[in-house]
């Protein structure tokens, strides 16, 4: 199997503050996951791919200092948004790939993170 | 990087019929493509890969088909039923990421 778990579903939060999102892989070590970012009626936009170990690279754009990525273990990844401001609400998604499944399966995303910063 | 090209409009079909998304890429042709469907306010879920060598490729009432000369993908809905309603997004793989088209809503209607 392939199940990711992502948490919060939903969070509100204050302008200025800051708020972090937890992936966990749960019948599978994913040694590397990924977040994207998804505004309304638009594609799934990669932000980052987290590495267990090592530190995240990021895509062309997107700040590191202000999206941390931390990937501690083999089944927990977390993205926390530093000093979040309006323009920050969004869907965010992690997802991981089961290095075990066959080659004829693709990605697990989670449920995904509704972000709304007030 | 590749751009990836999906009908933004709505697709509505009666229940029982064969629905038909599209997805265009742009550039080279990648070493496989995926289909997920996507709820509202959910993370998507994965449907179907299919490799460049493979014409074809058939789950339960899907279908896809890969042409890398037209540079396009197609993916099939046979007997649909409106529990079939989603968003369905075509995915590339490049270097382990997945790049996503915008997806086509389907909508079944009983």
């Amino acid at each position: 199997g392939a199940v990711v778990s992502q948490h919060p579903s939903w969070v509100i939060c204050k302008s200025g503050t800051s708020v972090k999102i937890e992936c966990r892989s749960l019948d599978f070590q994913a040694t590397t996951m990924f977040w994207y970012r998804q505004f309304p009626k638009q594609s799934l936009m990669l932000m980052a791919t987290s590495n267990e170990g090592s530190k995240a690279t990021y895509e062309q754009g997107v700040e590191k200092d202000k999206f941390l990525i931390n990937h501690a273990s083999l089944t927990l990844s977390t993205l926390t948004v530093t000093s979040a401001h309006p323009e920050d609400s969004s869907f965010y998604i992690c997802s991981a790939r089961n290095p075990l499944s066959g080659q004829d399966y693709g990605y697990t995303f989670g449920s995904g993170t509704r972000l709304t910063v007030v | 990087s590749q751009k990836i090209e999906q009908n933004s409009e709505a697709l509505n079909i009666q229940e029982g019929k064969t629905a038909t998304l599209t997805c265009n890429y742009t550039n080279y042709s990648p070493a496989y493509l995926q289909w997920y469907r996507q709820d509202p306010g959910r993370g998507p879920v994965f449907l179907l890969l299919i490799r460049e060598n493979e014409k074809e490729k058939r789950k339960e009432r899907l279908k896809v088909t890969f042409d890398t000369t037209l540079k396009q993908s197609l993916f099939h809905i046979t007997a649909s039923q409106p529990a079939d309603s989603a968003t369905y997004l075509c995915a590339l793989v490049e270097y382990s990421t997945l790049t996503f088209g915008k997806g086509t809503m389907l909508l079944v209607s009983p």
